[in-house]
């Protein structure tokens, strides 16, 4: 079974400073998908940016950008110019291609100080 | 809005209860599952289904119990409500094929207490 581990629960930084969430995930496959989902105070789950496996291009979006590094199985998330807005809870996500079963990580808490 | 619809929001019930969450999509996807949400646990996969008529189990599925009639609907049933079962629910749709790689859409969550 494929585990996602994010060894940060809580990360903090200040406004308009960058900080970077790390994931890790073991999986046996070729053939997956890695996501970064923003769950702010609302409980809405929000897709932030996600990554093929063959893709070898780092996904950005805007100000979020991720470090996929495919043979050590890590996919951290960068983001950049923090905002308060995105003071959120963070899960990393993995999907195998095979079998469409999402499975998290259990999270990082950022603070975002003003 | 189109997207993925949940109800009720909120939910208490007492143990031995029986309820049923609610979960439609309008995108017509073919993937729908369910989620547990758990403080320090992130989200766990109870049921899922690949298209109408078709579901299975995933991490825990213990207590509950699912059907997929249609494409859009994916109703989670609690047969007898036990206070382990407090948690936020939610409900998830995706594109099958290469398609999945837009990720799955989430539903606004139940958040359901068993007293």
């Amino acid at each position: 079974a494929q585990t996602v581990t994010q060894s940060q629960p809580e990360m903090s930084v200040q406004e308009a400073e960058t900080v970077t969430l790390s994931c890790t995930y073991d999986t046996s496959e070729s053939d997956y998908y890695l996501f970064w989902y923003k769950q702010p105070p609302s409980r809405q789950m929000i897709l932030v940016i996600r990554q093929e496996a063959y893709k070898q291009q780092n996904a950005t979006e805007n100000r979020f950008s991720v470090n996929f590094q495919k043979a050590a199985k890590s996919f951290s998330l960068k983001i950049s110019d923090s905002q308060l807005g995105d003071a959120a809870m963070y899960f990393c996500a993995f999907l195998r291609g095979s079998n469409y079963k999402l499975t998290f990580g259990k999270g990082t808490l950022l603070t975002v100080n003003p | 809005n189109a997207g993925v619809t949940q109800t009720p929001k909120f939910q208490v019930l007492k143990t031995g209860q029986s309820m049923t969450l609610q979960c439609a999509q309008d995108m017509n996807h073919e993937y729908m599952s369910w989620y547990r949400q758990d403080p320090g646990m992130g989200l766990r996969l109870i049921h899922y289904s690949v298209g109408a008529g078709i579901t299975d189990q995933g991490e825990v599925p213990n207590g509950y119990n699912v059907s997929r009639s249609t494409t859009e609907d994916f109703p989670l049933r609690l047969l007898s409500a036990a206070p382990s079962q407090t948690s936020v629910y939610f409900c998830a749709s995706s594109y099958s094929g290469r398609s999945i790689n837009y990720g799955y859409t989430f539903g606004s969550g139940t958040r359901l207490t068993v007293v």
